[in-house]
């Protein structure tokens, strides 16, 4: 079965680091770019992260760039998103998603997502 | 950035009857970077078109998508009762990929 299993997220204070994990299962990781979208309370979808199948490539969303970064383990088969300089409007549900060339890049997986809560 | 801009914001309907959810772009898509989601209370999204009218994986043909350019269109044919939902739609034409603010379909 195909499937992504986040790990991570919590409750953090302002200016605190938090890193969330996302195994991936079912398929070849390692030939597929992956993503990170998160919700705040209520809102609507944003895309946070990006990074191609190899790792060699990484693209954040400019609300991100310089305090979280994306990697990945493909011997692990495992995803990370590392987040510093934590704020307020950070606060929200992420959720770890495989991108698929094949379907325009569209995210066909999601996993099932992580509560992160910035706050004092 | 491209701007989505999803309509109505609400659509209330009953089961059985047809929905017409509406997704503009601020710049000109092409159709096969383009996708509709949906998401229900406590889930994560689900996809359900892309490349702007191919059905994913699983999906019912009840669903279908729409439109090229910067206007984009997800038809429900016949309402069933755990289609109400949110739905997103999302493009990847330019960087960043960006989603529109949703739609909730509520039953009427």
């Amino acid at each position: 079965e195909v499937q992504l299993l986040q790990s991570g997220g919590g409750l953090i204070q302002p200016g605190g680091s938090l890193r969330l994990s996302c195994a991936a299962s079912g398929f070849s990781f390692s030939n597929y770019a992956m993503s990170w979208v998160r919700q705040a309370p209520g809102k609507g979808l944003q895309w946070v992260s990006g990074i191609s199948g190899s790792g060699g490539n990484t693209h954040h969303a400019d609300s991100v760039k310089g305090r979280f970064t994306v990697s990945r383990d493909n011997s692990k088969n495992t995803l990370l998103l590392q987040m510093n300089s934590l704020r307020a409007e950070d606060t929200a549900t992420y959720y770890c998603a495989k991108d698929d060339i094949r379907f325009g890049w569209a995210f066909d997986i999601w996993g099932q997502g992580t509560t992160v809560i910035v706050s004092a | 950035e491209i701007v989505l801009t999803q309509s109505p914001g609400t659509l209330s309907l009953s089961p059985g009857e047809r929905a017409t959810l509406s997704c503009r772009a601020s710049q000109s898509v092409s159709s096969t970077y383009f996708a509709w989601y949906q998401q229900k209370p406590g889930q994560a999204p689900r996809l359900l078109i892309y490349g702007a009218s191919s059905r994913a994986a699983g999906i019912p043909d009840r669903f279908s998508g729409s439109g090229s350019g910067t206007d984009f269109t997800l038809t429900i044919s016949r309402l069933e009762p755990e289609d109400f939902a949110v739905y997103y739609c999302q493009q990847y034409a330019g960087s960043p990929r960006t989603f529109g603010q949703g739609t909730k379909l509520e039953i009427k």
